[in-house]
């Protein structure tokens, strides 16, 4: 019974290039979030997603990132023309319910911004 | 808009020790609460929830953790503290209402650091 799974678990991407971070939820997960984890602080909301849907972007930079989670495949988290301010580390989670479900979290992709 | 707090940014304790890492946070309807554990370079576990119910809620590892509805807060407690339980500890709210959908809202974190 995989858990939620990230990848790349690292990245290195020169400034202007495209970053591209994927998520496949636990098996029977329909909710998905996004969050962003910066150096010694803690864990910002960024986007919540069902299958074909986005609920919640409110955490989202207008500009560079977007969000999918199709129907077929893994949810994407896509930054454009990455500057040195996007390095983080990238959460997904997911959770059974959409209300009282606990997080189950992956390990993270770490991007990193020459 | 909902909002955590955690006010110690580091807590220290004595291996054999009880601790606690303090939580307050803030709704505008009824809360639902969690704490999660970060070991270093890892995703967050889960470690209890508060939904209903019982004020005291037990958790994974021995952990538990009291809902105050009066003084908003959700402390977590251990009564006697291991060194592998030195990690960072973060609270969290979810409120489900038609204009929030259920995201998650966490505290800035705690440093937990248990001395043996």
């Amino acid at each position: 019974n995989a858990g939620v799974m990230q990848n790349p678990r690292h990245l290195v991407r020169r400034r202007g290039q495209e970053a591209r971070l994927r998520c496949s939820p636990m098996k029977g997960h329909s909710h998905v979030y996004w969050y962003r984890q910066l150096p010694e602080e803690g864990l910002k909301f960024m986007v919540y997603l069902q299958k074909e849907n986005i609920i919640d972007e409110s955490g989202m930079p207008k500009e560079r990132f977007s969000a999918e989670f199709p129907k077929e495949g893994p949810s994407i988290l896509r930054i454009q023309q990455v500057v040195r301010g996007d390095s983080a580390a990238y959460f997904c989670a997911s959770s059974l319910w959409g209300d009282t479900g606990e997080l189950f979290f992956g390990e993270g992709s770490r991007l990193t911004v020459l | 808009a909902q909002s955590v707090a955690q006010p110690e940014d580091q807590v220290n304790v004595a291996e054999g020790n009880p601790l606690t890492v303090k939580c307050t946070y803030s709704v505008s309807g009824n809360p639902y609460l969690f704490w999660y554990v970060q070991y270093p370079n890892r995703g967050l576990q889960f470690l209890l929830k508060y939904i209903t119910g019982d004020n005291l809620v037990k958790g994974s590892y021995g952990f538990e953790a009291e809902f105050n509805k009066s003084q908003t807060s959700f402390h977590l407690k251990k009564p006697s503290a291991l060194v592998s339980d030195s990690a960072l500890y973060f609270c969290a709210v979810r409120e489900y209402t038609s204009t929030n959908a259920g995201k998650s809202t966490f505290g800035d974190g705690t440093t937990l650091t248990v001395k043996p």
